[in-house]
């Protein structure tokens, strides 16, 4: 069983466009996070949640929301996709703020 | 200037030689990170030390929480340990993690 899955594995769409990714885990994990990684390959965060509440949101367009429906689930909107949105987009999951992370196999997002 | 530091950025060795990559950060931490992600891309997480040092197989890594700096070594180095290695640490004043820019390495059989 995949421990942290992320859907879909590849997205390219249009400039303007609405989509979301999606992000579970099964590890019984109460923190979840969104990284964002560029074509540099330099991770970095934009939002961290802890029990479905948001803990972290780093300086993040107002189009990108993180939905947090459960423990279990963090989902990623971005809406009016640009050019500058495509990179890969990793989500991670841990129990508490301290441990290890477990990350899910990446989205890499092509916007065109 | 970022708060976490790798060196080398690229790396690369034969099979068989010992490798070390270095990782610096100007931060108080709670604990260091270090991961793997292969050309795929997927992340593996390999270390998360907070003192002194851990081995798993032929890996080791170590901290030095004084001079602020860590360490990963690769015993005798395989071509599947190629792929890029990240140091993250996360600070002491919340939970997030600050990744440095990662190696590069490259182990040719």
């Amino acid at each position: 069983d995949t421990a942290v899955s992320q859907t879909p594995k590849y997205l390219v769409t249009q400039m303007g466009n609405d989509k979301s990714i999606k992000c579970e885990q099964n590890l019984g994990h109460d923190t979840m996070y969104w990284y964002k990684q560029d074509s540099k390959k330099f991770l970095k965060i934009m939002f961290s949640y802890n029990n479905k509440e948001l803990i972290i949101n780093e300086t993040v367009p107002n189009r990108f929301s993180p939905k947090s429906p459960d423990k279990a689930h963090l989902n990623l909107h971005i809406n009016s996709l640009e050019l500058g949105d495509s990179a890969v987009y990793f989500c991670a999951s841990s129990l508490g703020g301290n441990t290890e992370a477990f990350f899910g196999q990446g989205t890499r997002l092509t916007v065109v | 200037k970022n708060e976490v530091e790798q060196s080398p950025q690229n790396l690369t060795a034969q099979e068989g030689e010992f490798i070390t990559i270095n990782c610096s950060y100007s931060v108080g931490i709670s604990a260091l990170h270090w991961l793997q992600q292969h050309p795929g891309g997927g992340i593996v997480s390999l270390f998360m030390l907070s003192s002194g040092k851990k081995k798993h197989g032929r890996l080791i890594a170590t901290i030095n929480i004084q001079e602020k700096h860590s360490s990963l070594h690769i015993t005798a180095s395989h071509p599947r340990d190629s792929a890029v290695y990240i140091c993250a640490v996360r600070s002491t004043s919340g939970s997030r993690l600050t990744f440095g820019e990662g190696t590069q390495l490259t182990v040719n059989p």
